[in-house]
């Protein structure tokens, strides 16, 4: 079965940092991958999606990901954060089937330190 | 626009009933997936539908049953409520194959006492 790990309950970063967060997938074959950002009282909103092609993805927001297949990893980064980042993110994977399941990481809660 | 709706944002429920909490899109979309979230412990899948009528357990199922008779339409049924179920649970839905993205609900806040 697939599942997500993400290592980091909660980072704090200051503003105009850059940021990582960590995103470990078990699945056996190719996965489909995605970042979900969701900020306090509000809705989950897709940053980004990994199918196939470019291992280095952009989104929304001025995020980027990197799928390593070696490492099966897609973290999550961004040169600069700003204080609207403080948020929630969730790492996600998909399984290639009729079925369509996807499964969520726990979540990384981001703080922005002024 | 698209749209997920959820009947209910708030709910406050007894220990031992019966909750319903139905989920529309309008979207056509063939897949549709109910996930509870907690605290530190991130979305978890309790079912998700692929069809009409078809419907696959997720992680968490127990204690959870769903039906989906329209395409649009697909409801979490919990037949006892307990303390324990209490929780944001959130329908979301995407069309066939996993390349789109996950269209979600706003919530249902369910509070069993």
């Amino acid at each position: 079965a697939q599942s997500v790990t993400q290592p980091d309950i909660h980072i704090t970063v200051s503003e105009g940092a850059s940021l990582e967060l960590r995103c470990n997938y078990s699945y056996g074959a190719t996965p489909y991958l995605f970042w979900y950002v969701q900020s306090p009282g509000q809705g989950l909103q897709l940053l980004l999606k990994y199918f196939s092609g470019d291992t280095l993805v952009q989104g929304i927001k001025g995020f980027e990901a990197e799928f390593k297949r070696s490492q099966s990893s897609f973290n999550l980064r961004k040169p600069s954060v700003h204080w609207s980042d403080a948020a929630e993110y969730f790492c996600a994977v998909g399984v290639a089937s009729s079925a369509s399941k996807i499964i969520f990481g726990s979540g990384t809660r981001l703080s922005i330190r002024p | 626009d698209v749209k997920v709706t959820q009947s209910s944002r708030y709910l406050v429920k007894r220990t031992g009933e019966k909750v319903f909490l139905e989920c529309v899109q309008d979207m056509d979309h063939e897949n549709m997936f109910w996930y509870r979230q907690d605290p530190g412990l991130g979305l978890r899948l309790i079912y998700f539908s692929y069809d009409v009528k078809m419907k696959e357990k997720g992680d968490i199922p127990e204690g959870y049953s769903v039906s989906r008779e329209k395409k649009e339409r697909f409801s979490l049924i919990l037949e006892s409520a307990s303390t324990n179920q209490t929780s944001m649970y959130l329908c979301a839905s995407h069309p066939i194959g996993i390349t789109g993205e996950l269209f979600f609900g706003e919530g249902s806040r369910l509070t069993v006492l």
